[in-house]
């Protein structure tokens, strides 16, 4: 089992430039989520998937978009890149909504000139 | 304001030596209290999970105390290795979609 995977693993953009960061599992895990983690700060949750077909917004959505695709696939699209969202970016899943381990991917690191 | 805080912000001790780390939280309300270890350039893996009633839990070396009186929780690692160098991150729940992060303890272990 791979558990939690994220592609690309570094990613460099300009200003404006859109891309999607991809992120599987492979535990039949019903819960998904993406976070951002900046220097000094503890990571925050952009926007989660409770099941297959629903998504809600977490603390920082704004700048972010998201598909659940399948139960394995949960993807994260910047539309517009901005410096601002230069950062390490983690998928995580869990068993289910309520269960409290989150398994985390490797991370991203986008980094937005 | 929901914070989570971790003190010290880094530690370095040597190999075999004990070390506690510390996590002050004004989160409420309190669902539970987590406590993952971040390797450099990895995600975070799961410790230990506590809940109100619990004030103690151990994982091996790693032993997580709780206090939900004073907001406080401990994670002690006893005879360190080197492989214990990481970020350890204080994670507290308010319901399923809400964790506050601490900014974590960056431990380095030293021969």
């Amino acid at each position: 089992n791979a558990g939690v995977t994220q592609t690309p693993k570094f990613q460099v953009l300009k200003t404006g430039q859109s891309m999607t960061l991809q992120c599987a599992q492979d535990m039949n895990h019903n819960s998904m989520y993406w976070y951002r983690q900046d220097p000094g700060m503890g990571l925050r949750l952009i926007y989660y998937s409770a099941s297959e077909g629903t998504t809600d917004k977490g603390e920082v959505p704004n700048g972010y978009n998201v598909s659940r695709l399948n139960k394995r696939e949960f993807s994260l699209r910047l539309e517009s890149a901005a410096p601002s969202q230069t950062s390490v970016y983690f998928c995580a899943s869990s068993g289910n909504i309520q269960q409290e381990t989150q398994y985390f991917g490797p991370g991203t690191r986008l980094l937005v000139l | 304001k929901n914070q989570v805080e971790q003190s010290p912000q880094s530690l370095i001790i040597l190999e075999g030596k004990n070390c506690t780390l510390q996590c002050n939280y004004t989160v409420s309300p309190f669902s539970n209290l987590r406590w993952y270890k971040q390797d450099t350039g990895r995600g975070p893996v799961s410790l230990t999970i506590m809940t109100f009633s619990e004030n103690t839990k151990s994982n091996g070396r790693y032993t997580a105390t709780l206090d939900a009186d004073t907001k406080q929780s401990s994670l002690h690692i006893t005879a360190s290795q080197l492989s214990d160098s990481a970020s350890y991150i204080c994670v507290v729940s308010r319901s399923y979609n809400k964790l506050i992060f601490g900014a974590g303890t960056r431990l380095a272990v030293h021969p």
